[in-house]
């Protein structure tokens, strides 16, 4: 199985900065992963798949870069409603997939 | 509309059974892989099972291979999961999630708590 490894567990940043979200998996996964945004008391939303490529509907602020072990999420201008928690998610070794134990970007 | 809402979710003991339902509305959902993912309170998400679009293709996460059963009926618009066997650590907000790898859309989510 595939582990996942976000960093950092928090990230405080002030509104209208950039944010630079950190995944590290175990092995090689290629470009097969994802990021998914959390709201509290909401479900995943997908941001992110196949390393780069955005979501239908997701804002350009939010870009996705990396292949093979290492992959970045970053939001280049932070909007107040981007404080959430982010996951990420791989898929070639699958199954299972596996997720990160996510990150949360907190207002600084 | 994509929508996807979840049900059946309840308060049950330990070696008791549960069935979740999944109804999907805003899209056939003949055409698509599903998948059910968990989230127990306060951690990280963790995939559960998958059914291909015709539920000819079925895998299992290993904490629940052999009690839980994932199953879909795509005339009713309707996915399900057969949760036997239920432990502590079962407990979490179970979600249904489109997709074959990622998932584009997911259901608000169902609780299931396994507690005496």
């Amino acid at each position: 199985e595939v582990v996942m490894t976000q960093s950092p567990a928090t990230l405080s940043v002030s509104p209208g900065e950039r944010a630079t979200l950190s995944c590290r998996a175990s092995q090689d996964v290629s470009r097969n992963l994802a990021w998914y945004q959390q709201k509290p008391g909401q479900a995943p939303r997908l941001l992110i798949y196949a390393a780069s490529i955005r979501a239908t509907g997701i804002p350009a602020r939010f870009s996705g870069s990396g292949s093979g072990t290492e992959f970045t999420l970053t939001i280049s201008s932070l909007q107040s409603e981007d404080f959430a928690v982010y996951y990420c998610q791989q898929y070639y070794n699958w199954p299972p997939c596996t997720f990160g134990q996510g990150t949360k970007l907190e207002i600084k | 509309e994509v929508q996807l809402v979840e049900s059946g979710g309840a308060l049950v003991q330990p070696g008791g059974s549960l069935r979740l339902s999944c109804a999907a509305s805003g899209f056939a959902l003949s055409s698509y892989e599903m998948n059910w993912v968990r989230q127990a309170p306060g951690k990280g998400l963790e995939w559960v099972s998958y059914i291909s679009s015709d539920g000819s293709t079925i895998h299992y996460a290993d904490s629940v291979r052999g009690r839980f059963t994932i199953s879909r009926d795509n005339a009713k618009n309707s996915l399900y999961l057969e949760m036997n066997s239920l432990r502590a650590e079962d407990t979490a907000v179970y979600y249904c999630a489109r997709g074959w790898r990622s998932y584009d859309y997911w259901g608000q989510g169902t609780l299931v708590t396994v507690s005496s």
